[in-house]
């Protein structure tokens, strides 16, 4: 079993839908968390960054956190064809990164 | 633009052969990493410098190894290249060493072709 488990997708919405993508983790060590967006061919870009469980927003993504599940959750609100990429959640503990799968996602207009 | 700049983008060679690629990270940042992306493997993690010494070693291969200039800038060698090693190679960079801080922005890649 994976450290870190994400749902491959591809996972199709509609414009203006709010999509949901989710990891699920086992190593309860893992201290911060974050999401990249990842365009094909490209660098992963860091959307989101927290160390605690709860909620955080930045514009249209909130991320979420239940360390006590060992579940993050990106809610992107308003989806837009500009957000169709691979989305990478990544968790750390000290200096090393553990990063999930990823999940494709394609917003169609 | 995250800052961290990677050269080359693209890289064609043949097995066998030994590659360089360079990164350089974002101005103030210590700590760079080096990650393969492969599409079977997904993102892993290679080996992480701080301030010129090697800090974390992931799965990196006998073959590679990388070092961490003085003025920070960081090179992943590549040797006896295989079919396998196709693959894109990321740099990312941080600011500190670890902990609750260590936001890690990536660079373009380097997109790595054995034939």
């Amino acid at each position: 079993q994976k450290e870190v488990e994400q749902d491959p997708g591809p996972l199709s919405v509609p414009e203006g839908a709010i999509v949901s993508l989710n990891c699920t983790y086992s190593n309860s060590a893992f201290q911060y968390f974050m999401w990249y967006r990842q365009y094909s061919r490209k660098g992963p870009e860091l959307l989101m960054y927290t160390y605690s469980s709860g909620n955080k927003e930045d514009g249209r993504f909130t991320a979420q956190v239940d360390k006590s599940s060992k579940y993050i959750s990106l809610f992107i609100r308003d989806s837009q064809p500009s957000d169709s990429a691979t989305y990478l959640c990544a968790m750390g503990a000290g200096n090393m990164l553990t990063f999930g799968g990823g999940t494709r996602l394609m917003v169609k207009p | 633009d995250s800052g961290v700049t990677q050269t080359p983008k693209h890289l064609i060679t043949a097995t066998g052969q030994r590659v360089t690629l360079r990164c350089s990270p974002r101005s103030g940042d210590l700590s760079v990493y080096w990650y393969q992306q492969s599409l079977d493997q997904g993102l892993q993690f290679l080996i992480q410098y701080y301030n010129g010494e090697e800090r974390a070693k992931g799965n990196i291969l006998e073959r590679f190894s990388a070092q961490q200039f003085p003025d920070l800038h960081s090179e992943l060698n590549l040797s006896s290249l295989e079919l396998g090693d196709s693959a894109l190679y990321f740099c990312a960079s941080s600011a500190v060493l670890a902990g609750s801080n260590n936001e890690q922005f990536f660079g373009p890649g380097t997109r790595l072709t054995v034939l």
